[in-house]
């Protein structure tokens, strides 16, 4: 069965500084991988997604994430946050055919400091 | 920009009672969703519905869970007989079914239901 694990349940980083928030994933080939975001009482928004090609992708509000075979790896990455990035982050997988359902991981909450 | 609808945004209900959450899944989208999140849990699948039957359901989506699609546009999740540990949000989704494409999810903005 997939499996995905974000072992950060919280992170705390200063407004300007990088972030990367890591997400590991276990599945028997190579899933379609996904970054959401859920703000306090909201729900969840596509930050990216990877389904195949380029494995550096590329999403909304600066993010991007890289995909790495070797590690089954999709880390999350933003050069420099912003206080309005404070929020909950749910990394998750799907079989790359068909409609199957999601498999997301436990979150990391992000908390950010002046 | 289509997106997915929810109702209500908040429900509040007493132990036992039946409850309806709605959703109005975007307009050419033919593969619907529900998920639940506990309040501080992660997001997890409860039901995948296509061609007017389920397609997938969890270990969570005992008898007490039915979900319906009643007419063209709504999507539906009742609880027959709510217990406190079905507090939680309630997330509809609904993707396009094309063959050889990715068919992402779109998920709508959630239903809180809190059982008393």
């Amino acid at each position: 069965a997939q499996s995905v694990t974000q072992p950060d349940i919280h992170i705390t980083v200063s407004e300007g500084a990088s972030l990367e928030l890591r997400c590991n994933y276990s599945y028997g080939a190579t899933p379609y991988l996904f970054w959401y975001v859920q703000s306090p009482g909201q729900g969840l928004q596509l930050l990216l997604k990877y389904f195949s090609g380029d494995t550096l992708v590329q999403g909304i509000k600066g993010f991007e994430a890289e995909f790495k075979r070797s590690q089954s790896s999709f880390n999350l990455r933003k050069p420099s946050v912003h206080w309005s990035d404070a929020a909950e982050y749910f990394c998750a997988v799907r079989p790359n055919f068909g409609n199957e359902k999601l498999t997301f991981g436990t979150g990391t909450r992000l908390t950010i400091i002046p | 920009e289509p997106e997915v609808t929810q109702t209500p945004s908040h429900q509040v209900t007493q132990m036992g009672q039946e409850v309806i959450l709605r959703c109005v899944p975007i307009s050419n989208h033919l593969y619907f969703y529900w998920y639940r999140q506990i309040l501080g849990q992660k997001v997890e699948f409860l039901v995948s519905f296509y061609n007017n039957e389920i397609s997938e359901k969890s270990e969570i989506f005992d008898d007490q869970f039915s979900v319906e699609r009643p007419d063209g546009s709504n999507f539906t999740l009742k609880i027959r007989s709510t217990k406190l540990e079905d507090s939680a949000m309630y997330f509809c989704a609904s993707s396009e079914v094309r063959t050889g494409h990715h068919n992402e999810q779109f998920f709508g903005p959630g239903t809180r239901l809190t059982v008393l």
